[in-house]
């Protein structure tokens, strides 16, 4: 069976300031490992995504996350963050043609 | 990226009517797609999972005879919420995908369904 777990609720930041989302997975099989953010009152808009290769993916907005197979774990950071980051982000691990979503980290941007 | 629509995005009915929500591929065929059901401030719990053609897989918990779903061709699934009481009132979420080996999945906007 396939899990994700992802350890904080809630992060609170200042603007400008770093951020890390932590997410942690379990699974028998080989997976792919997605980050997924869900802005106030709107659907869910993939983020970025580790299928193989480069441990390390960037989305175009300055996210990135680091696959660790040891650490079994898929943590999104952003050096920088913006008020506009203020949403809910979901990690998700894909196998068995399934999708299985964390129970998701708001980010609360303040300035 | 590929579009999928859900239709309606806002729905109000009376305990004891049925619901349904349509999910579109606008831009692909998807081969399968899935049904999410996501409660207030929680994640996304899948409830089932539809290939074109053939029976809906069901999660476990998910009474099969309450929540129809139907995926009659490549671009279109519906959701039945068959005698809905208030605690069927959620967000209800489809996505789709083209298949492996991206593993990526395209979501709709999502069904937001209150029962009185």
């Amino acid at each position: 069976a396939q899990s994700v777990t992802q350890l904080d609720s809630q992060v609170p930041v200042f603007e400008e300031a770093p951020v890390e989302l932590r997410c942690n997975y379990s699974s028998s099989v080989s997976v792919y490992l997605f980050w997924y953010v869900q802005y106030p009152n709107q659907g869910l808009q993939l983020l970025l995504k580790y299928l193989s290769g480069s441990t390390l993916v960037e989305s175009i907005n300055g996210f990135e996350a680091e696959f660790n197979k040891s650490q079994t774990s898929f943590h999104l950071r952003k050096p920088s963050v913006h008020i506009s980051d203020t949403a809910e982000y979901f990690c998700a691990v894909s196998g068995y043609n399934k999708l299985i979503f964390g129970a998701g980290t708001r980010l609360a941007v303040h300035p | 990226g590929a579009v999928v629509s859900q239709h309606p995005s806002w729905v109000i009915c009376k305990s004891g009517t049925s619901v349904k929500i349509e999910c579109r591929s606008l831009d692909f065929q998807a081969t399968t797609m899935f049904w999410y059901r996501q409660f207030p401030k929680q994640s996304l719990m899948l409830m089932a999972t539809s290939n074109e053609g053939s029976k809906a897989t069901y999660e476990q918990g998910v009474e099969k005879d309450k929540f129809l779903i139907n995926h009659a061709s490549l671009t279109l699934s519906t959701l039945t919420v068959t005698s809905a009481h208030p605690e069927d009132s959620s967000f209800y979420i489809c996505s789709a995908s083209r298949g492996p080996p991206t593993g990526e999945l395209f979501f709709g906007e999502g069904s937001r369904l209150t029962v009185l």
